[in-house]
């Protein structure tokens, strides 16, 4: 199936500081979505890219996918408190979508 | 509206039982998914349903069964529970297989002892 990895596993970050995840694939792929999950919470959906280099922000979140449509990032300028939680990127094979292992994000105040 | 809506949300079970994690969606959409988390292992696929009346295995299936009862409804069964299937259970549902976002509920948190 389709293997996505995400590094890092885990990141601690001073509030304030930025934050990046990145998402690889062993091949292309037609599109990539990005999700957050609170702690003990659910994953909720932040947004999908499609296009090959396509830039897309959400305040202080941008994401990236790459020319070769092969990876992805989600970058977080000025972390808040609020950002705490596990970002997943997720890529489709077949009818469904693989997620990676996620991204840990701890924000010390 | 409710979205993804899963019973039960907590379970401890004892080694050979059967249950059966229920879900349901009011959001009219076509596809539904199953997913297991554990730590350090992101989600997993366990089965989904692309359209009313299909059914698929995911990555991890064995041990598992589903059904889906009709457009809202999917639900996950656990014939002989093993401590193996310790985890937190997803629900998900999508307008589409594989263009859109999930919609995910809050969980099952599953003991098997």
């Amino acid at each position: 199936g389709q293997q996505v990895m995400q590094i890092p596993q885990y990141q601690h970050v001073q509030e304030g500081e930025d934050f990046t995840t990145y998402c690889n694939s062993s091949t292309t792929l037609s599109n990539i979505q990005w999700y957050k999950q609170r702690p003990g919470g659910h994953p909720v959906f932040l947004i999908q890219l499609v296009k090959s280099g396509e830039v897309k922000k959400q305040k202080r979140l941008t994401f990236q996918f790459g020319e070769a449509k092969k990876n992805s990032s989600l970058h977080i300028t000025a972390t808040q408190t609020t950002d705490v939680g596990t970002y997943f990127c997720a890529g489709p094979s077949g009818n469904q979508f693989y997620f990676g292992t996620g991204t840990s994000l701890t924000v010390i105040p | 509206n409710a979205g993804v809506t899963q019973t039960p949300k907590f379970q401890v079970l004892k080694t050979g039982q059967s249950m059966t994690l229920q879900c349901a969606q009011d959001m009219n959409h076509n596809s539904m998914y199953w997913y297991r988390q554990d730590p350090g292992m992101g989600l997993r696929l366990i089965y989904y349903s692309a359209s009313e009346g299909t059914t698929d295995k995911g990555e991890v299936p064995n041990g598992y069964n589903v059904s889906r009862l009709n457009k809202r409804e999917f639900s996950l069964r656990l014939e002989s529970a093993a401590p193996s299937q310790t985890s937190v259970y997803f629900c998900a549902s999508s307008e589409a297989a594989r263009t859109v976002g999930y919609t995910f509920g809050s969980g099952t948190r599953l003991t098997v002892v």
